[in-house]
C-alpha cells in the first residue's frame, strides 16, 4: 500500500536560516507529489507538485523540492526561511496516478525563530 | 472567482447529536473530495464524490457517516449520533475533472463533541 512518511513532526530552524523538510514515499510506479501548508486554524494551500519531467520543481513562496526516485524522496528546501513560513507541512501522494486521493504525511510543524 | 467553501467554519456538537457540513465547491467544479483529520495527524481521505454520485466511499467510517453531493447545491457530509472520536477537522476539496493536479482545498470545519 501507498504511504507518506514525514520523519521529522518538530523543526525550529531561525530566521534566515536554510530550510530543509524531509519526506518518503512508498508507490510503485511513478508518483504524483505534493507539499501543503497549513497555517493555524487554516486549510492547505498548495505550495508544489510534482508530476514528471525535470526532479527540481519550483514552488510558490520560495520553495521548491527535489524528486529523487532512488531515494523514494521529495525534501522541500527553502535557502532563507522567514517568520511568517512558520506552519505546518504536509508532504502527499497521489493514491494512484492522478485519482483525485491523496495519502497525507503526518505533518512538520515548523518553528521560526527569531 | 470564490474559493471552495465550507461551513459552518466551527461547530460544536454534544454526544448522539447530528452534524451537517456543507461544502460548495469552486465554480465549474463538479468533482468534490472529503477529508478528515484528526488531532495531531495528517489527512485521511474519507469519500470522493461527482455531482449525484458517489465515486469512492473507501475512507468512510461504516456506520454514521454519509455524503452526498445533490444536483443543486452543495455538498453534504452527515455524522449521525456524534462521538467524542468524530471531533476532528473536515476538510473538502474540488476540482474540475477528476484529478488531483487541479484541486483545491477548502478552509474546512472544526468539529467539537463535547
Amino acid at each position: 500500500a501507498q504511504s507518506v512518511t514525514q520523519p521529522d513532526i518538530h523543526i525550529t530552524v531561525s530566521e534566515g536560516a536554510s530550510l530543509e523538510l524531509r519526506c518518503n514515499y512508498s508507490y510503485g510506479a511513478t508518483p504524483y507529489l505534493f507539499w501543503y501548508v497549513q497555517s493555524p486554524g487554516q486549510g492547505l494551500q498548495l505550495l508544489l507538485k510534482y508530476f514528471s519531467g525535470d526532479t527540481l520543481v519550483q514552488g510558490i513562496k520560495g520553495f521548491e523540492a527535489e524528486f529523487k526516485r532512488s531515494q523514494s524522496s521529495f525534501n522541500l528546501r527553502k535557502p532563507s526561511v522567514h517568520w511568517s513560513d512558520a506552519a505546518e507541512y504536509f508532504c502527499a501522494v497521489d493514491q494512484g496516478g492522478n485519482t483525485g486521493k491523496l495519502i497525507f504525511g503526518q505533518g512538520t510543524t515548523l518553528q521560526v525563530k527569531p | 472567482n470564490a474559493g471552495v467553501m465550507q461551513n459552518p467554519r466551527h461547530l460544536v456538537r454534544r454526544r448522539g447529536q447530528e452534524a451537517r457540513l456543507r461544502c460548495s465547491p469552486m465554480k465549474g467544479h463538479s468533482h468534490v473530495y472529503w477529508y478528515r483529520q484528526l488531532p495531531e495527524e495528517g489527512l485521511k481521505f474519507m469519500v470522493y464524490l461527482q455531482k449525484e454520485n458517489i465515486i469512492d466511499e473507501s475512507g468512510m467510517p461504516k456506520e454514521r457517516f454519509s455524503a452526498e453531493f445533490p444536483k443543486e447545491g452543495p455538498s453534504i457530509l452527515r455524522i449521525q449520533q456524534v462521538v467524542r472520536g468524530d471531533s476532528a477537522a473536515y476538510f473538502c476539496a474540488s476540482s474540475p475533472v477528476p484529478g488531483t493536479d487541479t484541486q483545491y482545498f477548502g478552509p474546512g470545519t472544526r468539529l467539537t463533541v463535547l
